[in-house]
């Protein structure tokens, strides 16, 4: 089936320095994309959203880039904080009015750890 | 506005127990979702709610009932509880917008099943 997933499970990054967090995804009717974070203990939470009609989308500190040529997600973050350190995890779904719209297939996370 | 509510936050059950799982939204969205994860996994999706009044299998379905009480509520039943139902539970809603949408969670549920 078709499938989300990640390229690595663990990054170490130096305060101050900027990250990359890659997905990569297989399904070519994916429309939607979301990263979210996730802190220990605690439930996802949204960071930035960006739709197969774009390739580039910024927010404050971060910039997620999508290549839909290869199928290819990826999360900027800018000079990194501790308090960065989390989970990050790609999601997809489907097409608007479609059958597959709303059903969130998640990558398997990649956990950022930022040191001084 | 307190987004998404889970109840309860922690629960411990003995094998072939039953109970249910709460969630609410305050933020008028049409969609709700049950998701759970487990360790060092990403989340998979056991049922969701397109809107009021309905309710769809997602990945992981079995051993699940859900029930879509109103626009703010979503349950998920455990009917019979097993080892494998071991999980954190996280409910979520989504936001429909012109900019993008936006998939709201609740803090989760940590369930062991004994």
């Amino acid at each position: 089936g078709e499938s989300v997933g990640l390229h690595l499970p663990t990054l170490s990054v130096q305060e101050g320095d900027n990250s990359i967090i890659n997905c990569a995804y297989s399904n070519s009717a994916s429309d939607y994309f979301i990263w979210y974070k996730q802190e220990s203990g605690k439930g996802p939470q949204f960071i930035i959203d960006i739709r197969s009609n774009m390739d580039k989308r910024q927010g404050q500190r971060v910039t997620v880039l999508l290549n839909k040529t290869v199928k290819h997600l990826s999360l900027q973050i800018a000079a990194t904080q501790p308090g960065d350190s989390a989970v990050y995890f790609c999601a997809e779904t489907g097409e608007i009015a479609t059958d597959s719209w709303g059903k969130f297939q998640f990558g398997a996370g990649t956990q950022v750890v930022v040191t001084p | 506005n307190a987004g998404v509510t889970q109840t309860p936050k922690f629960q411990v059950l003995k094998t072939g127990q039953s109970m249910t799982l709460q969630c609410a939204q305050d933020m008028n969205h049409n969609s709700m979702y049950w998701y759970r994860q487990d360790p060092g996994m990403g989340l998979r999706l056991i049922y969701y709610s397109a809107s009021e009044g309905t309710t769809d299998k997602g990945e992981v379905p079995n051993g699940y009932n859900v029930s879509r009480l109103n626009k703010r509520e979503f349950s998920l039943r455990l009917e019979s509880a097993a080892p494998s139902q071991t999980s954190v539970y996280f409910c979520a809603s989504l936001r429909i917008a012109g900019v993008g949408d936006t998939q709201y969670f609740g803090p989760g549920t940590r369930l062991t099943v004994l």
